[in-house]
């Protein structure tokens, strides 16, 4: 069964950094994309960025809302993702998702989320 | 402003028929796949719907799915009280090279 946690969520102050990590089981993480996806406080839902699997060049892309100041990457050998998240602005503040889509068997693995505060 | 358009609200009895729209353009339902998700109140989305009108293993047939040019539905069928919930429609955009979502329908079940 694939199973995904995040943590790393928390109180920072704008400008501050933090990193994210999601540690997956079930699933070879190398083997597969991976999202991040964010929710504000009452607000939809916004997708963050993707990696690739290593077969497919493991390259990451991002929304431009975070392009410059979000890096996502992976340690396969403890099958965990990590959202680094740098120049936070309140505007960051929301819960993290890490998904695991896998269209090819219609399934969309979600974590519980973490939640990033960016408060003075 | 999302990407894609949702109504905001949608309602109806229990055993009613409900369907929730999701208005996009060329670049992202016009030539992509459609998802729809579903989020309980305090949980993690949960995908209803792939690749449009596909269902995934354990989703009811109550839900499906379609798309026409431009625009997606997600029909709600024989509803029930626990279909209360948030529900989002998604679609890879090529012009942004990203994934967008639509902003949510609130349904409530009367």
């Amino acid at each position: 069964e694939v199973q995904l946690v995040e943590s790393g969520g928390g109180l920072v102050k704008p400008g501050g950094s933090l990193r994210l990590s999601c540690a997956a089981s079930g699933f070879t993480l190398g083997n597969a994309w991976m999202t991040w996806v964010r929710q504000a406080p009452g607000k939809g839902l916004e997708w963050v960025g993707r990696i690739r699997s290593r077969a497919d060049g493991g390259t990451a892309d991002y929304a431009a809302s975070v392009k410059d100041r979000f890096t996502i990457s992976r340690d396969d050998s403890i099958n965990t993702l990590y959202l680094q998240i740098n120049s936070l602005k309140t505007e960051d503040t929301a819960v993290y998702y890490c998904t695991a889509p896998n269209w090819n068997i219609g399934i969309d693995s979600w974590g519980q989320g973490t939640l990033v505060t960016v408060s003075s | 402003q999302s990407v894609l358009t949702q109504p905001p609200s949608a309602s109806g009895t229990p055993g009613q028929r409900v369907t929730i729209s999701c208005s996009g353009s060329s670049s992202n339902i016009g030539s992509n796949y459609v998802y729809w998700y579903q989020q309980l109140p305090g949980t993690a989305p949960k995908l209803l719907i792939y690749r449009s009108d596909q269902r995934p293993s354990g989703v009811p047939d109550r839900f499906s799915g379609s798309k026409s040019g431009t625009s997606a539905s997600l029909a709600i069928s024989g509803l029930r009280s626990e279909d209360e919930a948030d529900y989002y429609c998604a679609a890879w955009d090529d012009s942004l090279s990203g994934r967008v979502f639509g902003g949510g329908t609130k349904l409530t079940v009367l």
